[in-house]
């Protein structure tokens, strides 16, 4: 059972919108940053989204990033079947004193 | 750029120490920007962090794995690397090395490619 739940799946057609939500507490979310990570198959996770909201250099606009209250989201727009892959959440959780992922989405682009 | 890679045994019997190092190139070690952190994943499942160090030596890891875990660093290699006793079959995972922006953030990025490590008899 992860700190930071995130639905199993999740699923949309080209060129959709779709939200990958990560809910949290306190503890975690409510107080501190949610960085987000793209596991594309057989391949190590990539950083997506850092500071809640911020892109690294070379990731596409169409990635973004939000947070509020102890819950963050990941949104993707204009869906492409090259963004089939599992995104996780992750942050630090003060109450554990450590570094926290969420369970993982599996999205599919169909 | 900045690279890490991992490297060690991919076969570890049960009850004996796993050992990994990551190296680091295109960068150095010794930033005082950065921790350097170890990540694993089991065969079809979710990431867990396993504990980050500094380049002075200081370390944070996870609570539900301290007692077995060291991580260490090695400047003049540009290395680190983390050491977990006691292993059992839930050990078997693969394990990333990452730069680990430890501040407020607490980011990873870049990845190492993985190494799969099975622990069996």
């Amino acid at each position: 059972q992860s700190v930071l739940t995130q639905p199993p799946s999740a699923s949309g057609t080209p060129g959709q919108r779709v939200t990958i939500s990560c809910s949290g507490s306190s503890s975690n979310i409510g107080t501190n940053s949610v960085n987000w990570y793209q596991q594309l198959p057989g391949t190590a996770p990539k950083l997506l989204i850092y500071s809640n909201n911020q892109r690294p250099s070379g990731v596409p606009d169409r990635f973004s990033g939000s947070k509020s209250g102890a819950s963050a989201s990941l949104a993707i727009s204009g869906l492409q079947s090259e963004d089939e892959a599992d995104y996780y959440c992750a942050g630090w959780d003060d109450s554990l004193n450590g570094l926290v992922f969420g369970g993982g989405t599996k999205l599919t682009v169909l | 750029q900045l690279q890490v890679q991992e490297s060690g045994p991919g076969l570890v019997k049960p009850s004996e120490t796993l050992s990994l190092t990551c190296s680091v190139s295109g960068g150095s070690i010794s930033s005082s920007s950065y921790y350097w952190g170890w990540i694993r994943q089991p065969p079809g499942k979710g990431l867990e962090w396993i504990g980050s160090i500094f380049y002075s030596g200081n370390t944070y890891y996870n609570p539900s794995l301290k007692s077995r875990v060291t991580i260490s660093v090695d400047t003049s290699k540009n290395q680190f690397s983390v050491r977990l006793s006691s292993v059992t079959a839930a050990d078997t995972a693969v394990y990333y090395c990452a730069r680990h922006a430890a501040a407020s953030t607490n980011w990873f990025d870049p990845w190492g490619q993985g190494t799969l490590v099975s622990v069996s008899s």
